[in-house]
């Protein structure tokens, strides 16, 4: 299952809301869609499981939806910590894979 | 604390030989499915091989089917990968990952995930 992540790149300012597309090839059960935020030089963290559901810890401000072959992740009031590669995944069938990410600037 | 730690990564000449280890503390590891996930440089995310809880239904890729393989020792918390034949192009950053989900499968999300251990095949 291929995913692919729109747009590719994106920059935006403190106090904006950013959101990012994410396309499957197939379609996939909702149950099995997640987001996740890498920031340089650590490793991928799970923002959203479920295609809406947000994990432990993770902040009101990041919200996600999406059904069938089409997920979004939306984030508002930006802040600079927000910036970031974001990626989505799947795990509906194996082998699971990402989408290409998503880098986030925020200035 | 709730933690993976991998180590094992090195410098490999190809046709080399590596065994990667992912040790897990704070939480009950035979619960969890377990994956290793790799990230070239400049690239995303990659899933590689999944297991069991328990140690069943090893998974890898076909990119590394026949020359990788994952097993975990659940008595000493630890997840293995043992890659044989390194190609230049397994030249990655490995992480082992969690499955959210202390259902023993390896069919959700990643909820925790370890630090890297860089691999390079040259």
């Amino acid at each position: 299952i291929v995913l692919t992540q729109s747009p590719v790149t994106l920059s935006l300012s403190p106090g904006n809301s950013a959101t990012i597309f994410c396309r499957a090839s197939v379609r996939i059960d909702s149950g099995t869609l997640a987001w996740y935020r890498q920031r340089p030089g650590q490793a991928p963290s799970l923002l959203i499981y479920g295609a809406s559901k947000r994990a432990s810890g993770i902040s009101e401000r990041i919200s996600a939806s999406g059904s069938g072959t089409d997920f979004t992740l939306t984030l508002i009031r930006l802040e600079p910590d927000d910036s970031a590669v974001y990626y989505c995944q799947q795990c509906d069938s194996t082998p699971y894979t990402f989408g290409q990410g998503t880098k986030l600037e925020i200035k | 604390e709730v933690q993976l730690m991998e180590s094992g990564g090195d410098l490999v000449q190809p046709g080399g030989y590596l065994r990667l280890s992912c040790s897990g503390s704070g939480f009950t590891f035979r619960n969890h499915g377990m994956s290793w996930v790799r990230q070239a440089p400049g690239k995303g995310p990659e899933w590689v091989s999944g297991i069991t809880g328990v140690g069943g239904r090893p998974f890898h890729i076909d990119a590394v089917k026949g020359r990788f393989t994952i097993s975990r020792d659940n008595s000493k918390s630890t997840l293995y990968l043992e890659m044989n034949n390194l190609r230049v192009d397994d030249t990655a950053v490995y992480f082992c990952a969690r499955d959210r989900s202390p259902g023993g499968s390896y069919d959700d999300a990643f909820d925790l995930w370890g630090q890297g251990t860089a691999v390079t095949v040259s």
